[in-house]
């Protein structure tokens, strides 16, 4: 089975400016995640899809960061504007249930 | 989400010793999950416990999870090069109707040859 996929896998940018990131999540997993990961931290969750629906973006900056997932598959991330604090690898996962998460290659975003 | 600590920060190790980090948390756990991150790749799952006293085996790795289900522990045994990366544990925490995971922030795993 095809896994997470993500694009870009890198990306470099300069403050104030805007990036999206894409997200297609494993066929049939309901549930998709997105993650910022600063380098030498675990991930950290920013928002959460069931389907199409929003179930958790308590932890994403939402005067700057938006996400949506079109009809409950394909996912975007969006950063605007970016600041230094951004760079980081962002990482899509997605699951089937509560057993395991699958996360995709990520996309490393340099903000300079 | 509630922290789950992880020690040591860093280990490096010659290749054929033996390597453990230690995940703990302040208050039971339903369950822990185990992560391994290459150098430049991505979490990949390695390892759900759910039973108190849970001890698991993959080949050299060893999961064991605590009789209080506070703490977690990965062991590998005779360490290889293919063993280097960054190793989370990740505990579950519900939310808003939601399932997520809280990581810790790993332990890297470094092999001399």
């Amino acid at each position: 089975e095809a896994g997470v996929a993500q694009s870009p896998r890198y990306k470099i940018i300069e403050k104030r400016q805007s990036v999206a990131f894409w997200c297609n999540p494993i066929s049939g997993h309901a549930t998709l995640y997105w993650y910022q990961q600063i380098l030498g931290q675990g991930p950290k969750l920013l928002i959460q899809f069931q389907n199409n629906g929003v179930v958790d973006d308590s932890q994403l900056p939402k005067d700057r960061f938006s996400a949506e997932r079109l009809k409950g598959v394909d996912s975007t991330l969006k950063i605007q504007p970016a600041k230094l604090e951004d760079s980081a690898v962002y990482l899509c996962a997605s699951s089937l249930d509560i057993y395991e998460q699958y996360f995709g290659p990520g996309t490393r975003l340099t903000v300079t | 989400g509630q922290q789950v600590m992880q020690i040591p920060q860093y280990q490096h190790v010659q290749e054929g010793e033996d390597f453990t980090t230690y995940c703990n948390s302040s208050t039971t756990l339903s369950n822990i999950q185990w992560y391994k991150q290459r150098p430049g790749g991505h979490p990949v799952f390695l390892i759900q416990l759910v039973k108190s006293g849970e001890v698991k085996k993959q080949k050299r790795l060893t999961f064991q999870f605590g009789e209080a289900k506070k703490n977690s522990s990965l062991h590998i045994t005779a360490t290889q090069t293919t063993d280097v990366g960054t190793y989370f544990c990740a505990r579950p925490y519900s939310g808003a109707g939601s399932y997520q995971l809280t990581f810790g922030k790993g332990t890297k795993l470094s092999v001399i040859p």
